[in-house]
């Protein structure tokens, strides 16, 4: 499975967009980007996945790049609620996923 | 998004003990469930692969004798920590694939299990 480069922390000020950065360079044709979040001692959450295309939902929306190389979550309001470790994991569908070190945002007010 | 349950949400219990955890999807069935365990201050570690009705599939260093995995219904993995030990002492989440080929895993809230 493709190896995931997170930054290990990022700030973002309340209200703000929150743009996280993953790089995933190694990944190959039949595997997804899914970003999962973990509010300290609860299980992961999960926010979105994509293949190819750009993706939205209720909570966030997921750029990958044409190459497929690297991604950014985007959570276009951030609240302090979002304050949390969000993993960037690249794996084939079905599979079990495989976490990283994760960046841990920290929303400000 | 569908829901996963886990129970208990926090277990003490004396060394040489068993504990069980079990792992519910509560509105979705799954074939495949997935255990995993986190230490302080880490990420979290898979630890096997449920399948319903078939053995599970454990990952290199997790032992199979004392960590027991059943798989009986599609809604339901139970994980048994037999013999406890302190060093056994982390955080135990469970994950659900929900049937069908569908991409997406749902996680349980995660047990907190204390060996003392």
């Amino acid at each position: 499975d493709a190896k995931t480069t997170q930054p290990p922390s990022m700030d973002c000020a309340e209200g703000r967009a929150a743009n996280l950065p993953c790089n995933h360079s190694t990944i190959s044709g039949n595997e997804y980007v899914y970003w999962y979040r973990q509010i300290h001692s609860q299980g992961p959450q999960y926010i979105i996945h994509g293949l190819k295309n750009n993706e939205t939902n209720e909570m966030a929306s997921l750029i990958i790049t044409e190459d497929r190389k690297s991604s950014t979550l985007i959570l276009p309001h951030a609240t302090l609620r979002d304050t949390a470790v969000y993993y960037c994991i690249v794996r084939g569908a079905g599979y079990a996923l495989n976490f990283g070190k994760g960046t841990s945002l920290l929303v400000t007010p | 998004g569908a829901v996963v349950s886990q129970h208990p949400s926090r277990v003490i219990c004396k060394s040489g003990t068993s504990v069980k955890i079990e792992c519910r999807s509560l509105d979705f069935q799954a074939t495949t469930m997935f255990w995993y365990r986190q230490f302080p201050k880490q990420s979290l570690m898979l630890m096997a692969t449920s399948n319903e009705g078939s053995k599970a599939t454990y990952e290199q260093g997790v032992e199979k004798d004392k960590f027991l995995i059943n798989h009986a219904s599609l809604t339901l993995s139970t994980l048994t920590v037999t013999s406890a030990h302190p060093e056994d002492s982390s955080f135990y989440i469970c994950s659900a694939r929900v049937s069908g080929g569908a991409e997406t895993q749902y996680f349980g809230p995660g047990t907190r299990l204390l060996v003392l």
